[in-house]
């Protein structure tokens, strides 16, 4: 499969703690999105990294990006109740003719007041 | 600004009946996707709609699905003789160009239910 591995599955942590979320992804990428989705509906993008950043930052989230591993991070910083909901990251591969980003399967958080 | 907008929010179905999901993207995004997500997974690409070039439908996972984009504007996704694992979360974003180069605004979403 060509999508994105989130991992884990599911984290729990307390309100304030930090929160770090992985994403690996099998071939050579032009960009990566995350996403979040609350509540099994619409997501709402969070940020982009393109092939040739290696970290971004904007407001309490960090992402950074490992292309010779095929990895990424996010990182939310003092995570809030209002945080909880699943993560996606999403891949655009470099290949001709894609036009669709591959998803993975998400990361369920859920911050603990 | 409008976002996305997707009709209806939720749908119920028998088994063997057509269904049509509606999607209205962004005013002057070129680009719309459908997209497909069963409980607790990630989401499949269905079909992706460019101006006014041809669909790229690699992801529709059968001939009983089909869409139709009307210019830039309101795209349908049909689903005829629905089944039981048609039962999903079916998801529109529309984007200003090309993916990978912006992000994508997602719709609500249509839950449907095959029973």
């Amino acid at each position: 499969s060509q999508q994105g591995e989130e991992d884990p599955q599911a984290l729990s942590i307390q309100e304030g703690e930090n929160a770090t979320m992985n994403c690996s992804y099998k071939t050579s990428i032009n960009n990566l999105q995350w996403y979040r989705q609350n509540s099994g509906r619409g997501l709402v993008h969070l940020i982009l990294i393109r092939s040739n950043e290696r970290e971004k930052h904007s407001g309490r989230l960090r992402v950074t990006l490992d292309t010779s591993k095929k990895s990424s991070s996010l990182l939310i910083t003092a995570s809030r109740a209002a945080d909880t909901a699943s993560y996606f990251c999403a891949t655009d591969f470099l290949k001709t003719g894609a036009n669709n980003l591959f998803f993975g399967t998400g990361t369920r958080l859920t911050v603990i007041p | 600004g409008a976002g996305v907008s997707q009709s209806p929010s939720n749908k119920v179905t028998e088994k063997g009946k057509d269904v049509e999901l509606r999607c209205d993207p962004i005013s002057g995004h070129t680009a719309l996707y459908w997209y497909r997500q069963r409980l607790g997974q990630g989401l499949e690409f269905l079909i992706y709609f460019q101006g006014n070039s041809a669909p790229d439908k690699s992801g529709l996972p059968s001939d009983r699905f089909s869409a139709e984009r009307t210019g830039e504007s309101v795209s349908t996704l049909t689903i005829q003789r629905t089944q039981q694992e048609d039962s999903a979360v079916y998801l529109c974003a529309s984007s200003p160009t090309r993916q990978g180069q912006a992000e994508q605004y997602f719709g609500p979403g249509t839950r449907l239910t095959v029973t």
